[in-house]
């Protein structure tokens, strides 16, 4: 059973545009949310985080919104440049310490940006 | 650079081979972690350390073997892989606070 589903599998935005990522997650028990860009070749990098005492993280041009009841995050990139095509991934740990490194990933989003 | 560095970067190896993939960090960190990304997979939790000690095992066939020698290096001693092992295999390290994880680059492991 997929704790974390991430869609779409893939996106495909005109530059200037916006990339909208969605996830759900199934237990409630987590509360570390985190999302990862990653580059042909590279490990995944941490873009953005968001614990659920909040609804909306904004850093820059990307910024995680958080419905709680819904158990969905989504992850939302305005201004959408050709530097931000990537695979987008999803994750979701509990508590701090050792166990937030126990992360459950979606599958990813592979992102294109036209210019 | 999150100063979690892993080498070798690529691997080539036989099914017959033992090798071994290194995983180091100076950050302090208590917690180490090996993840496996394959191309038809969500990435996964192999293997969790915490102050050298395993506290997770993801139901790993034994053909992985980690070592924690210390809280700044983790190994992934492989012997007898299959080709299906062949993928990108993802250190990672939390400090004690906990309060956000850092990749390492990954070694990309190709066996033949």
């Amino acid at each position: 059973q997929q704790q974390v589903k991430q869609s779409p599998q893939s996106l495909i935005v005109q530059k200037g545009g916006i990339s909208i990522i969605n996830c759900a997650y199934e237990n409630t028990a987590f509360d570390y949310f985190p999302w990862y860009q990653q580059f042909p070749g590279k490990g995944p990098a941490l873009l953005i985080a968001i614990r659920p005492d909040v609804s909306e993280k904004k850093e820059g041009r990307f910024t995680i919104s958080f419905n709680k009841s819904a158990k969905q995050f989504s992850l939302h990139i305005m201004d959408s440049q050709p530097g931000d095509s990537a695979t987008y991934f999803c994750a979701a740990s509990m508590g701090r310490g050792s166990t937030l490194g126990r992360l459950y990933f979606g599958r990813g989003t592979q992102l294109t940006v036209w210019p | 650079e999150t100063g979690v560095t892993q080498t070798p970067r690529h691997l080539v190896m036989g099914m017959t081979n033992k090798k071994s993939l290194k995983c180091e960090q100076h950050l302090g960190h208590n917690a180490m972690y090996w993840y496996k990304q394959s191309a038809k997979k969500p990435l996964e939790l192999m293997f969790v350390y915490n102050f050298k000690e395993q506290t997770e095992n993801n139901s790993v066939p034994s053909r992985f073997s980690p070592e924690c020698p210390n809280s700044s290096h983790l190994f992934l001693h492989l012997h007898t892989l299959q080709p299906e092992d062949s993928a990108l295999y993802l250190c990672a390290s939390v400090p004690v606070d906990g309060n956000t994880i850092y990749f390492g680059e990954g070694s990309w492991l190709t066996v033949v």
